[in-house]
């Protein structure tokens, strides 16, 4: 059980936007420890998506974006597309690990 | 271009010691702010983050693993190893290695990873 807890998932229809949770707590999220957040595929690895809590990496469409407030994170996707259909999960750091890295639950997208 | 690539054993039996080697170009692991960790994804579970060297040789491990895991790097090879001791059927899972860059001080370049069953 990760100390970042994501929706285990979430749905939209195309052109629809969706937004993904990571709630985390005083010892990591809150603690003021960037949050990233990776998109994975089945079958392979996973891909930086956001970094930073809001930044996109190069070549990541600006439909995702990343914020942070208070001991939560969170993932949006605007004009959903079917090739959107992931897995998605956001990292950060935990003091009480000493700072030592998590990641959340995982939250699976499908689109509808 | 920068590429990872892990490699090791596909199937250890129970309490077998597993070693996984990754091996990395495009970068140098002596560049200040660079580290490299090994993530495990067990199937059907969430990515796990098991343990981390830095370009200055620190290493950290995650908790609940710490006393079964080693890591280390060849920085001459370019090269980040892995063991973990007394392997569990649990362990069973798709293992990565991945590059934070000190510019995004996230993982932003990720091995293919390497599947590894425990079974007898």
């Amino acid at each position: 059980q990760s100390v970042l807890t994501q929706p285990p998932s979430v749905s939209g229809a195309p052109g629809q936007r969706v937004t993904i949770s990571c709630t985390g707590s005083s010892s990591n999220i809150g603690a003021g420890y960037d949050v990233h957040w990776y998109q994975q595929f089945p079958g392979t690895a996973p891909k930086l998506l956001i970094y930073g809590n809001s930044n996109r990496p190069s070549g990541v469409p600006d439909r995702f974006s990343g914020s942070k407030s208070g001991t939560s994170a969170s993932l949006a996707i605007t004009g959903l597309q079917a090739e959107d259909e992931a897995d998605y999960y956001c990292q950060s750091y935990d003091i009480r690990l000493s700072a030592l890295e998590v990641f959340g639950g995982g939250t699976k997208l499908t689109v509808l | 271009q920068v590429t990872l690539k892990e490699s090791g054993p596909a199937l250890v039996k129970p309490t077998q010691t597993l070693t996984l080697t990754c091996t990395f170009s495009g970068f140098s692991l002596s560049t200040s702010g660079m580290r490299v960790s090994w993530i495990r994804l067990p199937p059907g579970k969430a990515l796990e983050w098991l343990a981390r060297i830095d370009w200055d040789d620190d290493k950290f491990y995650s908790t609940s693993l710490k006393t079964r895991l080693t890591i280390s790097k060849d920085t001459s090879k370019s090269q980040v190893v892995l063991t973990m001791t007394n392997m569990d059927p649990v362990d069973t899972a798709t293992y990565y290695c991945a590059r934070r860059s000190p510019d995004e001080d996230a993982y932003d370049m990720w091995g293919q990873g390497t599947m590894v069953t425990v079974s007898s």
